[in-house]
């Protein structure tokens, strides 16, 4: 099946710093979704982004489909982006069930 | 993720008992799929169903778990006989079709602790 891969695992981040984070997938996909988990336990969709480019506020995100990765940028880090951010890919087997990375764990310290 | 509706959103139930998770999927969306998350874990899938019918439920475990979306009301996950290992946040998604480039929306999850 295909594999995720999310890099960095941690992050620590002053607040109002930029980050990268990385999402690496084995094979070809049809959908690719971000979410924010937050510390609360509540999955929060970011971006449908099989491809291309999307902006919304101080979040972008930027897929490569085949190159097989996809790139979410969160500028001006608020403490209120403390979670851990998933990437999530599907469209295998004709069924759109999604496959979740690992995530990453962000800490935004004021 | 706004109309994905999961109750209850905690659930706490002693080791032998059932366990009966809801979901009602956004208006108009009649594909359903559930997932789970143990503790410090990423969301893994569990089955996906449209109405009346489960479509792939590769990801549930063979034993003591069962789901149904039946024609009229909520989808329901429903785990028999619950074990410590039970224990997880249960999440569910909707979207319009089962088109496998179709966006998924979430609900807020279901918690569920076992004693």
């Amino acid at each position: 099946g295909i594999q995720v891969e999310q890099s960095p695992p941690d992050l620590i981040l002053q607040e109002g710093a930029n980050s990268t984070l990385r999402c690496n997938f084995s094979d070809s996909v049809n959908n690719l979704q971000w979410f924010h988990q937050n510390p609360w336990g509540q999955l929060i969709n970011l971006f449908y982004i099989p491809s291309g480019t999307k902006q919304n506020g101080r979040l972008s995100a930027t897929t490569v489909a085949t190159e097989r990765y996809s790139l979410l940028y969160i500028s001006s880090s608020q403490t209120t982006d403390s979670g851990v951010y998933f990437c999530a890919v599907g469209g295998g087997g004709g069924y759109n069930k999604l496959i979740f990375g690992a995530g990453t764990r962000l800490a935004v310290h004021p | 993720n706004a109309g994905v509706m999961q109750n209850p959103r905690h659930l706490v139930r002693r080791r032998g008992q059932e366990a009966r998770l809801r979901c009602s999927p956004m208006k108009g969306h009649s594909h359903v799929y559930w997932y789970r998350q143990l503790p410090e874990e990423g969301l893994k899938f569990m089955v996906y169903l449209q109405k009346e019918n489960i479509i792939d439920e590769s990801g549930m475990p063979k034993e003591r778990f069962s789901a149904e979306f039946p024609k009229e009301g909520p989808s329901i996950l429903r785990i028999q006989q619950v074990v410590r290992g039970d224990s997880a946040a249960y999440f569910c998604a909707s979207s319009p079709r089962g088109r496998a480039f179709d966006e998924q929306f979430f609900g807020p999850g279901t918690r569920l602790t076992v004693l």
